[in-house]
């Protein structure tokens, strides 16, 4: 079955400090990999967008890479600030699917 | 910035009644998706359409579920005969003309809370 999973489920870390979101998936056919930001009761903002073909994509702060053939992505957030405080959730665009399949998220509190 | 717009943004309804979600997609957009999220659980897939036709369906939409593009704008999620269930938050997504490999962007959800 192909799902995806996010660890750690939740991360409370003091400001300015660097952190690594990770997400795997079980099957390395893949079209694409996106991670998301959502507030409480509110949308998914869209953050990157990874190809299959490529290893890395950065934004800002931000920089997401791609692992097909271990199933692996992680989101690395520098400097981070009580703003970052959400959820950060990962959906990958499996081959021959038009869904995106997304994991349970990661919960960050960024603590003032 | 282009945004994907959703109404309402809250419906409460009694079970058993129909009740039609709305979605204005980004306007240059060609692939339009409903997702759902219960609270506290994963965001699921529903339904991808394109050209007019759904290309590809989850197994939680069957046919208690439609949709719906009524004209050049809006996309239309119809959901017959409410049940306790599908008391859920429902994402409206688009992408733009690089189908498969497109990025998704999400409206703000309509939360549906059904009685």
């Amino acid at each position: 079955k192909q799902e995806v999973t996010q660890i750690p489920a939740a991360l409370s870390v003091p400001e300015g400090e660097n952190l690594v979101l990770n997400c795997s998936f079980t099957d390395s056919a893949i079209y694409n990999l996106q991670w998301f930001r959502q507030d409480p009761g509110k949308g998914l903002t869209s953050l990157l967008l990874i190809q299959s073909s490529q290893r890395e994509q950065t934004s800002g702060r931000l920089n997401a890479s791609l692992d097909k053939s271990s199933g692996r992505s992680t989101l690395y957030i520098a400097a981070s600030q009580p703003g970052d405080s959400a959820t950060y959730l990962c959906a990958v665009k499996y081959t021959g699917r038009r869904a995106l399949t997304f994991g349970s998220g990661t919960r960050l509190q960024v603590q003032p | 910035e282009p945004e994907v717009t959703q109404t309402p943004s809250h419906q409460v309804t009694q079970m058993g009644q129909e009740v039609i979600l709305r979605c204005v997609p980004i306007s240059n957009h060609l692939y339009f998706y409903w997702y759902r999220q219960i609270l506290g659980q994963k965001v699921e897939f529903l339904v991808s359409f394109y050209n007019n036709e759904i290309s590809e369906k989850s197994e939680i939409f069957d046919d208690q579920f439609s949709v719906e593009r009524p004209d050049g704008s809006n996309f239309t999620l119809k959901i017959r005969s409410t049940k306790l269930e599908d008391s859920a938050m429902y994402f409206c997504a688009s992408s733009g003309g690089t189908g498969l490999y497109g990025e998704l962007f999400f409206g703000e959800g309509s939360r549906l809370t059904v009685l």
